[in-house]
C-alpha cells in the first residue's frame, strides 16, 4: 500500500529555516515524479516544487532560490528545505506522488504538514 | 502559465441531484492533461479524475469528467451525502512543469 507521511512542520520566525520530510512506503521515491503542493489557510492549492524521476528539480517563482527539493533513496524520503521563510509561506504543505516520471496527475498525497511563519 | 478558472465558486444542491462543475483554461491544455480532486475539511486532496475522463482507482462511477481544449466539466450524476466537499481542477504535463490548480468549487448541501 502506498503511503506518504510528512513531518517537520511548525512555527518559525520570518527569515528562519525549516526542513520538511515525506517518508514514502509502498513504492520508491526515485521511481516517480514527486511534488510539494501547499495550501494557505482558507485558500486553494499551489504547486511549489517538483523532482523528476531522473533527478531534475523545479520550483515556482516565489520560492526559487529559497527552497530546495531533494530525496534520499536509502531512506525512501522526499525533502523540502525551506530557507528565508516569509509570512506568505504559511500553509499546509503536502507531498504528492505523480503517476509518471515527469509532470503527471497526483495519485497519492500525504496528510500535510503545517508551516506557520510568524514572529 | 495556464490559469484555470472554476465555476461556480459555490454550488448548493440536495442529495440525489446532479452536479455540474466547470473548469476553464486560459489556453489549451496539452494532451488533455487535466485532473480533478476532491478535498474535505482537514483532509488532503483525493484524486478523482485524470486525463480529463479516466476515473482513479476506487472512485464511484457517478463521477465523470469530460471536455477538451480549454473547457472541462466534472459531473456527479446523483449526489451522495459524502460528495459535499471542495473540488479542484489541475492541469499538468508540461516540461518543465508548470502545474496549476483552479481556485476550487465548494459543493454544499442545500
Amino acid at each position: 500500500e502506498v503511503q506518504l507521511v510528512e513531518s517537520g512542520g511548525g512555527l518559525i520566525q520570518p527569515g528562519g529555516s525549516l526542513r520538511l520530510s515525506c517518508a514514502a512506503s509502498g513504492f520508491t521515491v526515485i521511481s516517480n515524479y514527486m511534488t510539494w503542493i501547499r495550501q494557505a489557510p482558507g485558500k486553494g492549492l499551489e504547486w511549489v516544487s517538483a523532482i523528476y524521476s531522473g533527478g531534475s528539480t523545479y520550483y515556482t517563482d516565489s520560492v526559487r532560490g529559497r527552497f530546495t527539493i531533494s530525496r534520499d533513496h536509502s531512506k525512501n524520503t522526499l525533502y523540502l528545505q525551506m530557507n528565508s521563510l516569509r509570512a506568505e509561506d504559511t500553509a499546509v504543505y503536502y507531498c504528492a506522488r505523480g503517476r509518471g516520471v515527469m509532470s503527471s496527475h497526483l495519485d497519492y498525497w500525504g496528510q500535510g504538514a503545517l508551516v506557520t511563519v510568524s514572529s | 502559465e495556464i490559469v484555470l478558472t472554476q465555476s461556480p465558486g459555490t454550488l448548493s444542491l440536495s442529495p440525489g441531484e446532479r452536479a455540474t462543475l466547470s473548469c476553464r483554461a486560459s489556453q489549451s491544455v496539452s494532451s488533455n492533461y487535466l485532473a480533478w480532486y476532491q478535498q474535505k475539511p482537514g483532509q488532503a486532496p483525493r484524486l478523482l479524475i485524470y486525463g480529463v475522463s479516466s476515473r482513479a482507482t476506487g472512485v464511484p462511477d457517478r463521477f465523470s469528467g469530460s471536455g477538451s481544449g480549454t473547457d472541462f466539466t466534472l459531473t456527479i450524476s446523483r449526489l451522495e451525502p459524502e460528495d459535499f466537499a471542495v473540488y479542484y481542477c489541475h492541469q499538468y504535463g508540461d516540461s518543465p512543469p508548470r502545474d496549476t490548480f483552479g481556485q476550487g468549487t465548494k459543493l454544499e448541501i442545500k
